[in-house]
């Protein structure tokens, strides 16, 4: 059973139309995180969350927002999408520092228009 | 700041041989090391995760070894099948929660 969801797999929208991104994980993790990833390129961290503790990467530009109202749910906004926002948008969550292993969603195919 | 290097970025190799992807990073101060598996507009799935005080893991078909003093990680293949084609990444750990990745190999085996 799948232990990370990301919902939808795949996003189209038009440039500037608001876009959400959700993310459930089952594993009751602490530790969730955003990567952006673009085509041929490693996974680049957007957020990320110990509990409701909130981190964003110095480079994550203002137009990607996130939420986390409960240990289980995740949500990645993207305010304006424009056509350099594209890409695939992965969830993730950790084991913590006993194992600190990294288990992903599916991911989210976002297409701007 | 760590960095981390896959080399090759492709691979393809008839099906049936042995084959081993390398990874490299540049500060050993690691917590652990994971390789992933990517397909095609997929997420990534785990392979095997090695940590700090571990040589190597091993899970079927794949062994993965880890050698922190000269900043090195190599996923071994065995007999390769078809079905092993996919994008394999590496990923180090650092405290704090700390990740960082390889761009990846592209790996084609060829029935």
């Amino acid at each position: 059973d799948a232990m990370v969801i990301q919902n939808p797999r795949y996003q189209v929208t038009q440039f500037g139309k608001p876009v959400t991104l959700s993310c459930s994980q089952t594993l009751n993790h602490n530790v969730m995180y955003w990567y952006q990833q673009k085509s041929s390129q490693a996974p680049k961290l957007l957020f990320h969350y110990y509990d409701k503790d909130f981190n964003n990467e110095a480079d994550t530009p203002d137009n990607f927002q996130s939420r986390r109202p409960n240990t289980s749910f995740c949500f990645l906004d993207i305010r304006s999408p424009g056509l350099g926002d594209a890409a695939m948008y992965l969830c993730a969550t950790d084991g913590g520092m006993v194992t600190g292993e990294l288990f992903f969603g599916e991911g989210s195919r976002l297409t701007v228009l | 700041k760590q960095e981390v290097t896959q080399i090759p970025a492709a691979l393809s190799v008839p099906e049936g041989e042995n084959l081993v992807l390398n990874c490299s990073f540049t500060d050993s101060a690691i917590y652990n090391l994971q390789w992933f598996r990517q397909d095609p507009g997929k997420g990534l799935t785990s392979l095997l995760l090695i940590q700090s005080s571990q040589r190597e893991q091993t899970s079927g078909r794949l062994n993965a070894s880890l050698d922190k003093s000269s900043g090195r990680s190599t996923l071994y293949i065995a007999a390769s099948q078809p079905g092993d084609s996919a994008t394999y990444l590496c990923a180090v750990m650092h405290t704090g929660n700390q990740f960082y990745f390889g761009t990846g190999t592209s790996l084609t085996v060829i029935p």
